[in-house]
């Protein structure tokens, strides 16, 4: 069974400090992909990254980082949270094989900064 | 203007009825069009795509997309409880694997 992990299902953070959201994929996918989801915006794309140490800023950025060391492994940082950056956060993948259709999600993690 | 238009809903159906859900885009190069339903408190999971126009049909799923008009839909008949989540559509380029995303209809069946 394929599957991608986010380490944290629920995370609450102070106002700026440093977080780190990780997740993992078993799946050797090429294309991996940070997504944040808010109410009646649908899925906002931050950063994706199709290669290890290659990264791609998507259409928010602002106020956060990532890191790809490993194929597998893909980190999302908040350098300094704010509680406008309380969200789900979500983490998928893909191939570049076939259609490349297909996204796979972890279970989101919902992080609240207060 | 989004480049994908999807209404948020919700949408409360009683059981059994025929739901359509859709999408509305404006860029004519997306070729691949996709369904992700979201159950709550779990990640989206992909229903259905299809490539360029055309229909797909799955058991009770039904995908549909008119280029022409740059709308696409999903049929679903004899709706279910357990059809109760939110469906995102998804379209990409050929040439870019990038997925761009509806913001989600709610979908509520009634039992």
């Amino acid at each position: 069974d394929v599957k991608v992990t986010q380490s944290s299902r629920y995370l609450v953070k102070r106002t700026g400090e440093k977080v780190f959201l990780e997740c993992v994929q078993d799946m050797d996918h090429e294309n991996m992909f940070w997504y944040r989801q808010d109410p009646g915006l649908g899925l906002r794309l931050i950063y994706f990254s199709y290669d290890v140490k290659m990264k791609e800023k998507g259409d928010i950025p602002e106020g956060y980082s990532v890191s790809r060391e490993k194929k597998e492994r893909f980190s999302l940082i908040l350098e300094s949270a704010s509680t406008n950056q309380t969200s789900m956060y979500l983490c998928a993948s893909s191939t570049l094989q076939g259609t490349g259709t297909e996204a796979f999600f972890g279970q989101g993690t919902r992080l609240t900064v207060v | 203007q989004k480049e994908v238009e999807q209404d948020p809903g919700p949408l409360s159906v009683p059981e059994g009825a025929i739901v359509s859900l859709n999408c509305t885009y404006s860029n004519s190069a997306f070729q691949y069009f996709m369904w992700y339903r979201q159950y709550s408190r779990k990640g989206p999971e992909l229903l259905m795509y299809t490539y360029s126009s055309g229909n797909k049909e799955d058991g009770r799923f039904t995908a549909q997309v008119d280029k022409s008009s740059k709308y696409i839909s999903l049929f679903i008949r004899d709706s279910q409880p357990s059809d109760s989540a939110t469906y995102l559509c998804a379209m990409r380029k050929g040439s870019n694997y990038q997925l761009i995303w509806g913001a989600g209809t709610k979908l509520i069946i009634k039992p």
